[in-house]
């Protein structure tokens, strides 16, 4: 099955400062890459996700990106503020009949 | 639209209890999971099913788990006995689709076995 490993585990900013959080999977038939975010005590939200036939997507302070050769697909929040401070989570999946594997998560904490 | 809700919110129970998770997923979502979610083994996702029907339950830990949806609004997740090794937040998610869509999280039921 999907095997999804996510670096690193903890992440600590100063406030302004970019974070970059990446995963690599095994299968090289994945097509769909989300990312949610998780704050204490809280459910996870989706915050971004990416398809295989695109490259990167952005969304405002945050964007994605994918490497499909290398089977690694990365995320970037610029312009890091407080409320970014949480768990965040990438998963993949190869194909709509199968299911969705998660990394084990990255805690950030931006500082202030 | 209210969102994933499930009950109940939080569930101590002592070894070998019977315990019963519900969820009720969004409304028009044909695609409802159950989570687990643990310190040590992170977000294990336990079974999956798309209009009503089970479509994979290989990450089930074992005979004491069970999951049924009787119609496409209700979901019941069964552990039966309940061990200390149960203890978790169960999440529920549901969404319009298959699972290569956004999920979408209920707020999670902490269990803790004593």
């Amino acid at each position: 099955g999907e095997n999804v490993e996510q670096h690193p585990s903890t992440l600590s900013v100063q406030e302004g400062d970019s974070a970059v959080i990446k995963c690599t999977y095994s299968d090289s038939a994945s097509n769909y890459f989300p990312w949610y975010k998780q704050e204490l005590g809280k459910r996870p939200q989706l915050i971004i996700d990416i398809r295989s036939n695109v490259g990167e997507k952005k969304d405002q302070r945050i964007a994605v990106t994918l490497n499909k050769t290398a089977k690694h697909f990365s995320l970037h929040i610029t312009e890091t503020q407080p409320e970014d401070s949480a768990v965040y989570f990438c998963a993949a999946i190869r194909g709509a009949g199968n299911k969705l594997t998660f990394g084990g998560g990255t805690r950030v904490l931006v500082k202030p | 639209d209210a969102g994933v809700i499930q009950s109940p919110r939080h569930e101590v129970t002592e070894m070998g209890q019977e315990v019963t998770l519900r969820c009720k997923p969004i409304s028009g979502h044909n695609s409802l999971f159950w989570y687990r979610q643990t310190m040590m083994r992170g977000l294990e996702l336990l079974i999956y099913f798309n209009n009503n029907v089970p479509i994979d339950d290989s990450g089930m830990p074992e005979d004491r788990f069970s999951a049924k949806m009787p119609n496409a609004s209700f979901s019941t997740l069964k552990i039966q006995p309940s061990e200390p090794r149960d203890s978790a937040v169960y999440f529920c998610a549901s969404t319009f689709g298959l699972a290569d869509y956004e999920q979408y999280f209920g707020p999670g039921t902490r269990l803790t076995v004593t």
